[in-house]
């Protein structure tokens, strides 16, 4: 199976824009998807197909896929964003993550 | 709505076998592609396995094959994971997560997780 590749840590300011990045090349086939996940919480799917948003996500959420990175936006950063973020793709039949970035808003 | 509750946190020596459960409502069990995904303590989210609708199989990630069962018994809504031979390693949060349709897709629903912890 393949690798995807993220920064351990990103910093952002509040009210400045995050960018997360998730490198692996099956991107040029395969679509990225995005999930938060908060201390003690589950998961939860922030982008979906490379760049759609399931209902409920906010609007500075957004994704791109250019090549073999894949890119996590978010706009305006709250406190609130303050989380580990993970990629997956498909490799065929099986699962693959990235392995993580935590988000820190100082 | 989809719900995905699972049972409670377990203990396990080393050696033991642990089983962990998935109640679903909202969907029935086969209208979703069910997987299980852990997150050991100080590291990422890890997939384990699940139903690959695209296949029509179960398919394990190759780290835990020979160790891991992937179960549902559809009359009740219900999967199930279990995973043999612990080991201190595997003390983690267990995930069931699960999507609808006949493609691979996102994990859109997530159970809120089962601690299995290992220790002697």
């Amino acid at each position: 199976s393949f690798d995807l590749t993220q920064p351990p840590s990103v910093s952002v300011s509040p009210g400045q824009t995050a960018t997360i990045t998730c490198s692996g090349d099956k991107f040029d086939d395969e679509y990225a998807f995005w999930y938060q996940q908060k201390p003690g919480q589950s998961p939860v799917l922030v982008i979906y197909q490379d760049t759609k948003r399931p209902s409920g996500i906010p609007e500075r959420f957004s994704g791109s896929n250019s090549g073999n990175t894949a890119t996590l936006t978010i706009s305006g950063t709250l406190a609130m964003d303050e989380a580990d973020y993970y990629c997956q793709a498909w490799d065929r039949s099986t699962v693959v993550f990235g392995g993580g970035t935590k988000l820190t808003v100082l | 709505q989809v719900q995905q509750v699972q049972s409670g946190a377990e203990v396990r020596k080393p050696g033991a076998s642990v089983k962990v459960s998935c109640k679903v409502s909202g969907y029935t069990l086969t209208e979703l592609s069910m997987h299980w995904v852990r997150r050991s303590p100080g590291k990422g989210l890890e997939w384990m396995g699940g139903f690959d609708p695209e296949d029509g199989e179960t398919i394990y990630a190759q780290k835990f094959q020979g160790r891991v069962t992937m179960t549902e018994d559809t009359s009740i809504d219900t999967a199930y994971m279990e995973l043999s031979s612990l080991r201190s390693e595997d003390t983690a949060v267990y995930y069931c997560a699960s999507f609808h349709g006949p493609i691979r897709f996102s994990f859109e629903y997530w159970g809120q997780g089962t601690l299995v912890t290992v220790s002697s």
